[in-house]
């Protein structure tokens, strides 16, 4: 059956406005974060990555934001739309290994 | 870009009896495959590493038994659900990586045992 498992988390927002995921990671030697967006019933979709010699990357109307330090993964979109209200999941990977380790997921909810 | 076909889409089958799930790169050839197991609402749990001409490799706690993985072709990985059981019942994805585009992920079986 299924096992127990922590519910995902939900951010809900108003159409038009800009929307913030977080994830935290738990491995210091991850070099290599990956986001991804899933829509339900579907597999994961590749939507932006960043190297750890980076802490910004910018793609179209998503930015991911790296903080070593603390070990933090964001995910910022711009003017967030009804398509995109999916779960979506950081992934880490650590150098020499190219299969990512999934995070928990955050489940987008936009509002029309 | 690469993409990842999984086949079927959804599945229903009676306790017992065995499912057989399709994996194929459509534009590329993948020597290693991987296939995910994904309960409602969590993430997704990688099951086994899927390896052309050679055996699996199973994450700890996987049955490999029970989840029989054949990746005969640089294109096809197969996963076939033996004597399923209700709590089978699941999400179950594959993804390939290619080295142009990196890891892409097929759409993902709806596995119900009834």
């Amino acid at each position: 059956g299924e096992s127990v498992g922590l519910h995902l988390p939900t951010l809900s927002v108003q159409e038009g406005d800009n929307s913030i995921i977080n994830c935290a990671y738990s491995n210091s030697a991850s070099d290599y974060f990956i986001w991804y967006k899933q829509e339900s019933g579907k597999g994961p979709q590749f939507i932006i990555d960043i190297r750890s010699n980076m802490d910004k990357r910018q793609g179209q109307r998503v930015t991911v934001l790296l903080n070593k330090t603390v070990k933090h993964l964001s995910l910022q979109i711009a003017a967030t739309q009804p398509g995109d209200s999916a779960v979506y999941f950081c992934a880490e990977n650590t150098g020499g290994s190219y299969i990512p380790t999934f995070g928990r997921g955050t489940s987008l909810i936009v509002h029309p | 870009g690469a993409v990842v076909s999984q086949h079927p889409s959804w599945v229903i089958c009676k306790s017992g009896t065995s499912v057989k799930i399709e994996c194929r790169s459509l534009d590329f050839q993948a020597t290693t495959m991987f296939w995910y197991r994904q309960f409602p609402k969590q993430s997704l749990m990688l099951m086994a590493t899927s390896n052309e001409g050679s055996k699996a490799t199973y994450e700890q706690g996987v049955e490999k038994d029970k989840f029989l993985i054949n990746h005969a072709s640089l294109t096809l990985s197969t996963l076939t659900v033996t004597s399923a059981h209700p709590e089978d019942s699941s999400f179950y994805i594959c993804s390939a990586r290619d080295r142009h585009y990196g890891y892409t992920f097929g759409s993902g079986t709806r596995l119900t045992v009834v």
